[in-house]
């Protein structure tokens, strides 16, 4: 069964950092784009990042960019996403998302992990 | 920026009954790069249809997605609504970076 399971989210204080971890189980890892995607409460979807299946490219939004880092371990089957300088409106929950560059969408889904930035 | 605008924002219908939702995109995208997304509360997304057109692994046949020649206009149709189709419906398009998402349309039951 293709899965992938978030974990790592948890109440940090602005201007902290948290590291999430995505595992994947199911599908060759490493021959596919991963993604992460947010959704701050009671609000819609907002694509956080992408990385390439071997790590060597990564893209962020605007509004995370210099703050956030995504990589990957294939040997490990993990896709991780480093948050610094948390804000309050980072709150959301953190979805990990595989995304296949022949269909070009978000296939497969985590299902998420919730980050809370308050003091 | 692509901005992608859902109408309308919340659909009230019966099971049985057609659902249209619309999504306008504020420059053109190419179809091979609209997927549509059903959420239901306090679950993750899933992919209904990629592609502008196309249903995804274990979608039913009465979700269609279509889009028009303008690259600008889409649409996702849902026939004869079952109670599992009522959830809320996001476009997203990765033509362009920032790859960005419709702010959602809430199919209810009336």
């Amino acid at each position: 069964e293709v899965q992938l399971v978030e974990s790592g989210g948890g109440l940090v204080q602005p201007g902290g950092s948290l590291g999430l971890s995505c595992a994947a189980s199911g599908f060759t890892f490493s021959s596919y784009a991963m993604s992460w995607v947010r959704q701050a409460p009671g609000k819609g979807l907002e694509w956080v990042s992408s990385i390439t299946g071997s790590g060597a490219i990564t893209y962020y939004a605007d509004s995370v960019k210099g703050r956030f880092t995504s990589s990957r371990d294939n040997s490990k089957n993990r896709l991780y996403l480093q948050m610094n300088s948390l804000r309050a409106e980072d709150t959301a929950v953190y979805y990990c998302a595989r995304f296949p560059t022949s269909i070009h969408t978000f296939d497969i889904w985590g299902q998420g992990t919730m980050v809370t930035v308050s003091s | 920026e692509i901005v992608l605008t859902q109408s309308p924002g919340t659909l009230s219908l019966s099971p049985g009954e057609r659902a249209t939702l619309s999504c306008r995109a504020s420059q053109s995208v190419s179809s091979s790069y609209l997927a549509w997304y059903q959420q239901k509360p306090g679950q993750a997304p899933r992919l209904v249809i990629y592609g502008a057109s196309t249903r995804a692994t274990g979608i039913p046949d009465r979700f269609s997605g279509s889009g028009s020649g303008s690259g600008t206009d889409f649409t996702l149709t849902i026939n004869r609504l079952e109670p599992e189709d009522f959830a809320v419906y996001y476009c997203q398009q990765c033509g362009s970076s920032p790859w960005t998402f419709g702010q959602g349309t809430k199919v209810e039951i009336k």
